[in-house]
């Protein structure tokens, strides 16, 4: 069965206090690893897609790296409004558009 | 575009009473995705379809749920008979056609339904 787990469960950060969250996963074939951001309230907003090795995604104040176990989402001098839950998604080879989250990193960013 | 539309956006109800969720997805996606998020298990695949079709069901709990498609901008999921062990918040989301089926198109979610059954 395929798993995926976060760590740390949450993080509490002063603000310009630069972090990284983990997600490491045990499945048979990865397609394919996903970073999503949720608000309180809200539905998960789609961060970035990482597909092999290697590879790495900025957006502003977030970069995501990945290797063939786990995957990381290095936080860089953040501000307040990065505060949410940070969720990761992965897909497998014949899964087509399935996916399976992790139970996220629920990040506090303190002024 | 308004996004993903869920209704309602809460739901008390009673146990053994039916319940019946909705969504609207965004226009031109032709994935649609139902979840269920509770603390304990966090964020599970319920079903999702793709062009109207059930592509796989195998997070279905029970036969207690079923989940329908009548056409490319609806689809409902309905919990009969309900149980205090179906208080989550469920979300519906959509994704823009693949390219053959292969690759990943982000999904976008709905604001979701926050079910208690008392």
């Amino acid at each position: 069965e395929d798993q995926v787990t976060q760590s740390p469960e949450a993080l509490r950060l002063q603000e310009g206090e630069s972090s990284s969250l983990n997600c490491s996963y045990t499945v048979s074939g990865l397609r394919g690893l996903f970073w999503y951001r949720q608000d309180p309230g809200k539905g998960p907003e789609f961060l970035f897609t990482l597909y092999s090795a290697g590879e790495e995604k900025e957006k502003e104040r977030l970069k995501a790296t990945l290797t063939k176990k786990e995957s990381f989402l290095h936080i860089t001098a953040p501000k307040p409004e990065d505060s949410a839950t940070y969720l990761c998604a992965v897909q497998v080879h014949g899964g087509y558009q399935k996916v399976t989250f992790g139970t996220g990193t629920k990040l506090q960013v303190i002024p | 575009d308004a996004g993903v539309i869920q209704s309602p956006r809460h739901e008390v109800t009673e146990m053994g009473q039916e319940v019946t969720l909705r969504c609207k997805p965004i226009s031109g996606h032709d994935y649609l995705f139902w979840y269920r998020q509770t603390m304990m298990r966090g964020l599970e695949l319920l079903i999702y379809f793709n062009n109207n079709v059930p592509i796989d069901d195998s997070g279905m709990p029970e036969d207690r749920f079923s989940a329908k498609m009548p056409n490319a901008s609806f689809s409902t999921l309905k919990i009969q008979p309900s149980e205090p062990r179906d208080s989550a918040v469920y979300f519906c989301a959509s994704s823009p056609p693949g390219l053959a089926g292969l690759g990943y198109n982000e999904q976008f979610f709905g604001p979701g339904t926050r079910l208690t059954v008392l």
